[in-house]
Parts: structure tokens; C-alpha cells; sequence
């Protein structure tokens, strides 16, 4: 069975303070791995797509990086408005259309 | 250009009484989904349209669901006799092709609760 497990559920940390999100998942030939960004009372605001292990991407403060069973969002020196709820998730070789999403990690940054 | 719009942005209803959610897709976007969030779950899957083809409907949880895309553009999400369960967030997406490895862009959502 296809599934994505995102740790830490919930993550706080100062502003500055670097850290990484983690996104394991099992998936039968996976053809993108995604990581959302989403705001309380919106919807998921995309941030990367991931296609094969040893890719990398990078978006201001944001590096997502992937291996064959895991993801990892480095957050680098975050600031306050870096908090948000990430959410990960991949899409299968065995479908074409739906996403399999973990159930996220709430970032709270303090300044 | 305009992201996909949902209306109504909220909806309470009773149980028992049937809703209708809307979804916009992006203008040109040929593939459309329809996702829920509950409170305390990830996002689940419900359907998915691609083009011209049969919908991918393996994600209704009962029949009391269903939906339809109109000229390859609106969606409608109808729940019929709704229970307090169907209480959730129900997000739509597109996306401009529907292949595996295209992001999904999605809309603001519908929160819907059910007394």
C-alpha cells in the first residue's frame, strides 16, 4: 500500500534556528514526490517537485532533497513568516492523477 | 491569471439535506481533483477528472457522493444526505496536463459542517 508518513508532527523554533522536516514514504514506482506549503483556512500553496533520489531544489530559505524512501525540507535560517503547515506527498507509478499526502508538519517560528 | 476559485468559501447545513460544492479550475488546465481535510487527517483523495476520459472515482467514501465536470471546465461535488462526518474541508485542484509528475495547484477550499 502506498503511504507517507512527515516527522516531526510539529516542530518549533527560533527564528535563525536551522532545521530539517522529514517525509518517509513507500510507494510502488514513484512518479513525483511534492511538498506543499499550507496557511491556516487555505489551501496547499506548491512549493517542489521531486522526480528521482539525489535530486534537489531550492527556493529562497527552502531545499528539498530526495533518496529512494525519504525526503527531507531543509528550512535554513527561518524567519517568522516561514510558519506553516508543510505537507508532502507522492504520486504512483499505478496512477496518473491522485496524491497520497502525509498528514504534515505545523512549523511555528518565533522571533 | 486567476487560481482555481471554490464557492462558497463556507457552507452549514443540517443533516440529512443534500449540498453542492463548485470548483474553477485554472483556465486552460485539463486535469481537475477533488481532495478532503479533515480535522486531525491529511488530505484524502475523492476524484479525479482527466479530460475527456471517465473520472477516477476510487476515493468516494460512499455513494452518497459524486461529481461531474461540465464541458471540461466547472466541477460541481454533490453530497447527498449529509452526515456529520462529511464535516471537512474539500479542497479542488488542477492542473494543466494530468500526468504523473505535474503539480497540482489547489484552490482556497469549501469548509463545510454538518449540524
Amino acid at each position: 500500500e502506498d503511504q507517507v508518513t512527515q516527522s516531526p508532527e510539529a516542530l518549533r523554533l527560533q527564528e535563525g534556528e536551522s532545521s530539517s522536516l522529514n517525509c518517509s514514504y513507500t510507494v510502488s514506482g514513484l512518479r513525483g514526490l511534492f511538498w506543499y506549503r499550507q496557511d491556516p483556512g487555505k489551501g496547499p500553496e506548491f512549493l517542489f517537485t521531486l522526480y528521482s533520489a539525489g535530486e534537489e531544489k531550492e527556493k529562497e530559505r527552502l531545499k528539498a532533497t530526495l533518496t529512494k524512501k525519504e525526503s527531507f525540507l531543509h528550512i535554513t535560517a527561518p524567519k517568522p513568516e516561514d510558519s506553516a503547515t508543510y505537507l508532502c506527498a507522492v504520486q504512483a507509478a499505478s496512477n496518473t492523477g491522485k496524491l497520497i499526502f502525509g498528514q504534515g508538519t505545523t512549523l511555528q517560528v518565533k522571533p | 491569471g486567476a487560481g482555481v476559485s471554490q464557492s462558497p468559501s463556507n457552507k452549514v447545513t443540517e443533516k440529512g439535506k443534500d449540498v453542492e460544492l463548485r470548483c474553477d479550475p485554472i483556465s486552460g488546465h485539463t486535469a481537475l481533483y477533488w481532495y478532503r481535510q479533515s480535522l486531525g487527517q491529511g488530505l484524502e483523495f475523492l476524484i479525479y477528472f482527466q479530460g475527456n476520459s471517465a473520472p477516477d472515482k476510487s476515493g468516494l467514501p460512499s455513494d452518497r457522493f459524486s461529481a461531474e465536470r461540465t464541458g471540461g471546465s466547472v466541477s460541481t461535488l454533490t453530497i447527498q444526505r449529509t452526515q456529520q462526518e462529511d464535516s471537512a474541508v474539500y479542497l479542488c485542484a488542477s492542473s494543466l496536463v494530468p500526468l504523473a509528475g505535474v503539480e497540482q495547484f489547489f484552490g482556497p477550499g469549501t469548509r463545510l459542517t454538518v449540524l
